[in-house]
């Protein structure tokens, strides 16, 4: 399973985008890029999956470059309520296994 | 659709009581996981199960704990003899076992065992 790394924490001010970059350096071809979110005392939710390029729905974007050894989760125009815990990881398409979370980034955003 | 539900949200136990925590899974969900995340740590596996079977049981420790997923009922983890050490939030998930999203998971709300 590919490691990941990402910031421990980071900042933000509301209404600002936040960008939360990943690495995955030993990325395989198989693994798929998937970003989960937690609010405090609730359990993880998805928000977002993506293989190569961009991904976008109606809460984030997600921006995979071409060599797939880090990926971008972009949130645009936080709020408050976006303050959480955001976890990357990387996954085989094929397997319904273990998900391996890191410690994951903790954006707090400031009024 | 409800999503997945767990019981009980806080559980007490003294040391050396067993702790039962139950998992309901959303409808239609046939793949069961149960993971241990202490504070200000990130999620770590425990098992995974499909009705009736273990399929992965990498992350549960030897001793004290087991987990089943019956074919009638919610997923059980239960902890014999718990100490201190068993103190954290044990969130379950469930996932349909199909994709796009590829293993996406559904987590509940999970349950805090504190153990004095």
């Amino acid at each position: 399973l590919a490691k990941t790394t990402q910031p421990i924490s980071m900042d933000s001010y509301e209404g600002q985008e936040v960008n939360i970059t990943c690495s995955h350096n030993n990325i395989a071809t198989n693994d798929y890029i998937t970003w989960y979110q937690q609010f405090p005392s609730q359990g993880p939710r998805f928000i977002i999956q993506g293989y190569k390029t961009k991904v976008t729905n109606e809460v984030a974007s997600l921006f995979i470059p071409a060599d797939r050894k880090s990926s971008t989760l972009s949130l645009p125009r936080v709020s408050l309520s976006d303050t959480a815990v955001y976890y990357c990881l990387v996954g085989d398409a094929g397997n319904t296994d273990k998900l391996i979370f890191g410690t994951g980034t903790r954006l707090q955003v400031f009024p | 659709n409800a999503g997945v539900m767990q019981n009980p949200r806080h559980l007490v136990r003294r040391r050396g009581q067993e702790a039962r925590l139950r998992c309901s899974p959303m409808k239609g969900h046939s793949h069961v996981y149960w993971y241990r995340q202490l504070p200000e740590e990130g999620l770590k596996f425990m098992v995974y199960l499909q009705k009736e079977n273990i399929i992965d049981e990498s992350g549960m420790p030897k001793e004290r704990f087991s987990a089943e997923f019956p074919k009638e009922g919610p997923s059980i983890l239960r902890i014999q003899q718990v100490v201190r050490g068993d103190s954290a939030a044990y969130f379950c998930a469930s996932s349909p076992g199909t994709g796009p999203p590829y293993n996406e998971q559904f987590f509940g709300p999970g349950t805090r065992l504190t153990v004095l």
